[in-house]
């Protein structure tokens, strides 16, 4: 079975805090990806990552940027978190880069930005 | 570029009663088509998806949805649905012709259903 795994299930901040979202995945896929979910708004893509260091923008990437130093390692990161980043994080990765391929996530990280 | 658009974002629902959750998208060209499933408390997992060849695919626990290219639409069906079905369901598109970011999920805004006993 894929795991995905995330390493907060809940994480309280302050604004103007430097935040760390971490997402590993044990499947050795080449694809990763971090959304935010929002009630009403479904998941957004904020950054994905197609190999180790490449890095691709998603739809909504202001206030955050991502490291992918291995391939099972894919972080997310807010330089100076603000209280609109409250929210639930999710990491997902995917086996080559095929849309027809499955992703799959972690359990998610809800952020609360105070 | 692609959109999703789920019409109901509550569908309350009793045990064994059938279910349709809808999903329409807009593309113009070719698509692979998912929904996904979210218990409480957990991420997203594959229900089930179309890429090509039958227009109707089914899940393991009794979901169908059959891909109508004419009325670009993917709705879900249960004929009948269980408690243990209580989740927020998501419909999400991809284009399988392009590059890049193109080539990734765009999600609709969710429908929760809740079934009641």
């Amino acid at each position: 079975d894929v795991k995905v795994t995330q390493s907060s299930r809940y994480l309280v901040k302050r604004t103007g805090e430097k935040v760390f979202l971490e997402c590993v995945q044990d499947m050795d896929h080449e694809n990763m990806f971090w959304y935010r979910q929002d009630p009403g708004l479904g998941l957004r893509l904020i950054y994905f990552s197609y190999d180790v260091k490449m890095k691709e923008k998603g739809d909504i990437p202001e206030g955050y940027s991502v490291s992918r130093e291995k391939k099972e390692r894919f972080s997310l990161i807010l330089e100076s978190a603000s209280t609109n980043q409250t929210s639930m994080y999710l990491c997902a990765s995917r086996e080559g880069t095929s849309g027809r391929n499955t992703q799959y996530f972690g359990p998610g990280t809800r952020l609360t930005v105070l | 570029a692609q959109s999703v658009t789920q019409l109901d974002s509550q569908v309350p629902v009793f045990e064994e009663a059938p279910v349709e959750l809808r999903c329409n998208y807009s593309s113009s060209v070719s698509v692979y088509l998912f929904w996904y499933v979210q218990y409480p408390n957990q991420g997203l997992q594959l229900l089930l998806k179309y890429l090509s060849g039958s227009t109707l695919v089914e899940s393991i626990n009794g979901f169908e949805a059959e891909f109508n290219k004419s009325q670009t639409s993917f709705h879900l069906r249960k004929p009948s649905v269980h408690i243990s079905d209580t989740a927020e369901y998501f419909c999400a598109v991809s284009d399988p012709v392009s590059s890049g970011s193109a080539r990734q999920l765009t999600f609709g805004s969710g429908t929760q259903l809740t079934v009641l006993p």
